[in-house]
């Protein structure tokens, strides 16, 4: 069975700075990968997803994020955020459509002013 | 405005009640999910249906039930068996089994009193 492993439950970071938020998957077979935000007492948001093609994909609100099938990574990245960003982030995981998604446990992420 | 729809945003429940929570689509769906949320502990799979008049066990089944009866309505019932019920609830719904892009609901978060 697929597992995600978020790496970081919590990542602080300056407005304007770069950030990345890990995520690993266990298996090495075909996958479909997303992120998702969710802010506070809301439901989730799709910020982007891999299904196939490009390793790099581009989302909303200016992040993006790179499948690498030889780490089973597919981390989250954006080269200057905002206050705004300030959110809880979910990556996922299915095997090609075979399964539910499986969810990891969130990064927060914390902007600071 | 298509869209997921949960109610109510919050939900009190009495010790040893049963209590039902309302999820509804008009994306015209055939999949539908629900998943409980605690802090720390990502999203986990309570229960899904791919079809109308059928459904499967997620992660976190016991002590809980639910009904797919129409394609754009998929309750979830939190009976007395659950004996931590305190959470905060997300229903999800994707075009197909295939389609594993998930749409969420706003949520409702239940309070055991």
């Amino acid at each position: 069975a697929q597992s995600v492993t978020q790496l970081d439950s919590q990542v602080p970071v300056f407005e304007e700075a770069p950030v990345e938020l890990r995520c690993n998957y266990s298996s090495s077979v075909s996958v479909y990968l997303f992120w998702y935000v969710q802010y506070p007492n809301q439901g989730l948001q799709l910020l982007l997803k891999y299904l196939s093609g490009s390793t790099l994909v581009k989302g909303i609100n200016g992040f993006e994020a790179e499948f690498n099938k030889s780490q089973t990574s597919f981390h989250l990245r954006k080269p200057s955020v905002h206050i705004s960003d300030t959110a809880e982030y979910f990556c996922a995981v299915s095997d090609r459509g075979n399964t539910p998604l499986v969810f990891g446990k969130g990064t927060r992420l914390s902007v600071i002013a | 405005d298509g869209g997921i729809t949960q109610s109510p945003k919050y939900l009190f429940r009495k010790e040893g009640q049963n209590v039902t929570l309302s999820c509804e689509q008009n994306l015209n769906h055939d999949a539908m999910y629900w998943y409980r949320q605690d802090p720390g502990q990502g999203l986990r799979l309570i229960y899904y249906s791919q079809i109308v008049n059928d459904f499967q066990k997620g992660d976190i089944a016991e002590g809980y039930s639910v009904s797919r009866e129409k394609k754009e309505s998929f309750p979830l019932t939190v009976t007395s068996a659950q004996k931590n019920p305190t959470a905060f609830y997300l229903c999800a719904s994707s075009i197909s089994r295939d389609q594993e892009t998930q749409y969420f609901g706003p949520g409702t978060r239940l309070l055991v009193l």
